[in-house]
């Protein structure tokens, strides 16, 4: 499978824990992403990576989220201290950069749920 | 600040009838569209998208959208509904190209009976 993989498929936390999720791209990617995505919403864009540089945070990402990729293939999200309002499925995707050709490719996300 | 607005979070159509999924944008420049379809289970998976040149696009799977500006407009289209159409659609604009800057719409999902 050649696809971009995320792990878990689903992680279910308890409030004021911290959770960690993370995202392999397709391996001749260089660039990663993160969204957001809640019920009843699109995606909602978190991050981006171009190969181990962290280019571009939102707003969205609070200073209790971190994302990491060391060695630009990779990448890991973290949350701490969770909170109810975190519950939302995480989506990673990856690409191979053309300004006018640039196409994401997505995993499957990661379907968080804080009690 | 660019923005998506789709019509109807919901779309019923029969199959073998038109699809028909309205997206309006605002954007301060030229515009960057696309479409993304989202099945079950799955991750999203991009249709079809409109840079410059031909403001009709033809995408995957029989789909295609007729960039026009005058109406602020970027509908997707299907002649004949499948079984197999079933899923989420989301609308996205970008201002600069780039995907960090996608903008996305809250979705329709459209459902097809027989």
């Amino acid at each position: 499978d050649t696809g971009v993989s995320q792990n878990p498929r689903h992680k279910i936390t308890k409030r004021g824990q911290n959770v960690t999720f993370r995202c392999d791209p397709i391996s001749e990617h260089n660039r990663l992403y993160w969204y957001r995505q809640t019920l009843g919403q699109g995606p909602e864009f978190l991050t981006y990576f171009q190969n181990e540089a962290q280019l571009e945070k939102s707003r969205l990402l609070s200073d209790r989220f971190s994302a990491e990729r060391p060695k630009g293939s990779f990448s890991t999200l973290e949350i701490q201290r969770t909170e109810q309002g975190d519950s939302a499925m995480y989506l990673c995707a990856s690409s191979f950069p053309g300004i006018l050709n640039e196409k994401l490719f997505f995993g499957s996300g990661t379907q968080l749920s804080v009690l | 600040a660019q923005s998506v607005t789709q019509l109807g979070s919901h779309v019923s159509v029969s199959e073998g009838a038109l699809v028909l999924l309205r997206c309006n944008y605002s954007s301060s420049v030229p515009p960057y569209l696309f479409w993304y379809v989202q099945y079950p289970n799955q991750g999203l998976q991009l249709l079809l998208k409109y840079t410059t040149g031909a403001t009709l696009v033809k995408g995957i799977n029989g789909f295609e959208a007729e960039f026009k500006k005058s109406e602020t407009s970027f509908h997707l289209t299907k002649p004949s509904a499948h079984m197999s159409d079933a899923a989420e659609y989301f609308c996205a604009v970008s201002e600069t190209g780039t995907a960090s800057k996608l903008t996305f719409g809250t979705g329709t999902r459209l459902q097809v009976t027989l």
